[in-house]
């Protein structure tokens, strides 16, 4: 299975701060490269698809950036709305899909 | 909208089957190449993609759990569902419904999850 390594695995930072998540994937996977929010007791929501396309909605303080083995989830701006974990997902080694550990983004 | 809700039994004894269904408001399990997916997160932990099912009925599975899980639809009521068989504690967690669009392996739509607690 292609291993999605997360860092840092927790942040705390300020509002108003730029928050920055990589993603390391074990194996090239192109763009296929998926980010999610999830927030406390929810299911996760879809910020990114396609390592930097902003699904319809979300505020476009989010952005994603990377291709092969390495990308990056970057919060402009975090706003106490933001406070969630994140998490990557590798969308190229169907069918054996696989998520990232998930990056906890605090407030200082 | 589309909406996806979970529900079935919430505890299961060891060794028994978990079964879940998916029922979808706002949108068609019908749909032009949508995938219908099962996906889970033990508490305090990760996500696992457990499988998929299409309108034509076929289905992929995280070879993992291919062995003890099948994910059946039926149009007419519009829902999906899991069946897990010979469940252990390990099976305990929240598990999620969520929609993939068509030859794309994300999720853009997920139900707000149910816990399944394996006990006896």
């Amino acid at each position: 299975d292609i291993q999605m390594t997360q860092s840092p695995s927790s942040v705390s930072a300020s509002v108003g701060d730029r928050v920055t998540i990589t993603c390391r994937a074990s194996e090239s996977i192109s763009r296929w490269l998926a980010w999610y929010q999830q927030k406390a007791g929810t299911a996760p929501k879809l910020l990114i698809y396609g390592a930097s396309r902003l699904q319809t909605g979300v505020p476009s303080r989010f952005s994603g950036s990377g291709s092969g083995t390495e990308f990056t989830l970057t919060i402009d701006s975090l706003q106490p709305e933001d406070i969630a974990t994140y998490y990557c997902q590798q969308a190229n080694s169907f069918p054996r899909l696989t998520f990232g550990g998930g990056t906890k983004v605090e407030i200082k | 909208q589309l909406q996806l809700q979970e529900s079935g039994s919430g505890l299961v004894k060891p060794s028994q089957t978990l079964s879940l269904t998916c029922a979808v408001s706002g949108g068609s399990v019908n749909s032009d190449n949508y995938s219908w997916n099962w996906i889970r997160q033990p508490p305090g932990k990760g996500l696992e993609w457990i499988g998929y099912i299409y309108r034509s009925g076929r289905t992929y599975y995280n070879p993992s759990l291919k062995s003890r899980v099948t994910i059946s639809l039926d149009l007419s009521e519009n829902h999906f569902s899991l069946k897990m068989t010979s469940v252990t504690a390990a099976d305990t967690a929240v598990y999620f419904c969520a929609r993939a669009p068509p030859s794309d392996y994300y999720f853009d739509f997920w139900g707000q999850g149910t816990l399944v607690t394996v006990s006896s």
